[in-house]
């Protein structure tokens, strides 16, 4: 079945250090790519969205992502979390192959120690 | 303030009731959404709707009802069917429903079956 695949669900990290989390997909064709995030006791929101144009997308609060097409890849970065980062990050497609609905990854639940 | 709401924020059901969660915006939205989210599984669509008196099935609608006769509201009926609704339900809306579109989501409804 076609979908989203975070491969990393939990990841603990120190304040400074660097964050890659990893989404891969697996439809063809036309794809707008987003990552949301939940912090603790708060909404889902949108950190970031791709749809056209520089692969390289920058988001809120110093984090980006890079599509890569050649891979179905659109991997989230910052180079370095704080501890307010702590929260559920979540990546999700909407592909035309799957009927212009948006699929969500399995959710990557990043903790920062102070 | 523009946003989602969605009550109650906890519910408990006994087997066999039928219980219906909430959803509101002001927002102006023309698309509503509802997602269904499990530790690990991410958000799966259980219903949407992107205009007022129609909407469709999502990934996993099966014990699920909805109704959309108003713009502002989109409230889900979590029926007896259902076989395993305990769950946090969330509520979101988009603008028209394109496949650029963000969703913005609400605070989230917690369902436990007793």
């Amino acid at each position: 079945a076609q979908s989203v695949s975070q491969h990393n669900h939990h990841v603990i990290l120190s304040e400074a250090a660097s964050l890659e989390l990893g989404c891969n997909y697996s439809y063809g064709g036309t794809v707008n790519l987003f990552w949301y995030v939940q912090y603790p006791g708060q909404h889902l929101q949108l950190l970031l969205k791709y749809f056209s144009g520089d692969p390289l997308v920058k988001g809120i609060k110093g984090f980006e992502a890079e599509f890569i097409k050649s891979k179905f890849s659109f991997n989230l970065r910052k180079p370095s979390v704080q501890w307010s980062d702590t929260a559920e990050y979540f990546c999700a497609v909407n592909a035309k192959a799957a009927g212009n609905k948006l699929t969500f990854g399995g959710g990557t639940r990043v903790l920062v120690k102070p | 303030d523009g946003g989602i709401t969605q009550s109650p924020k906890y519910l408990f059901r006994k087997e066999g009731q039928n219980v219906t969660l909430s959803c509101e915006q002001n927002l102006n939205h023309d698309a509503m959404y509802w997602y269904r989210q499990d530790p690990g599984q991410g958000l799966r669509l259980i219903y949407y709707s992107q205009i007022v008196n129609d909407f469709q099935k999502g990934d996993i609608a099966e014990g699920y009802s909805v109704s959309r006769e108003k713009k502002e509201s989109f409230p889900l009926t979590v029926t007896s069917a259902q076989k395993n609704p305990t769950a946090f339900y969330l509520c979101a809306s988009s603008r028209a429903g394109e496949p650029t579109d963000t969703q913005y989501f609400g605070p989230g409804t917690r369902l436990t079956v007793l």
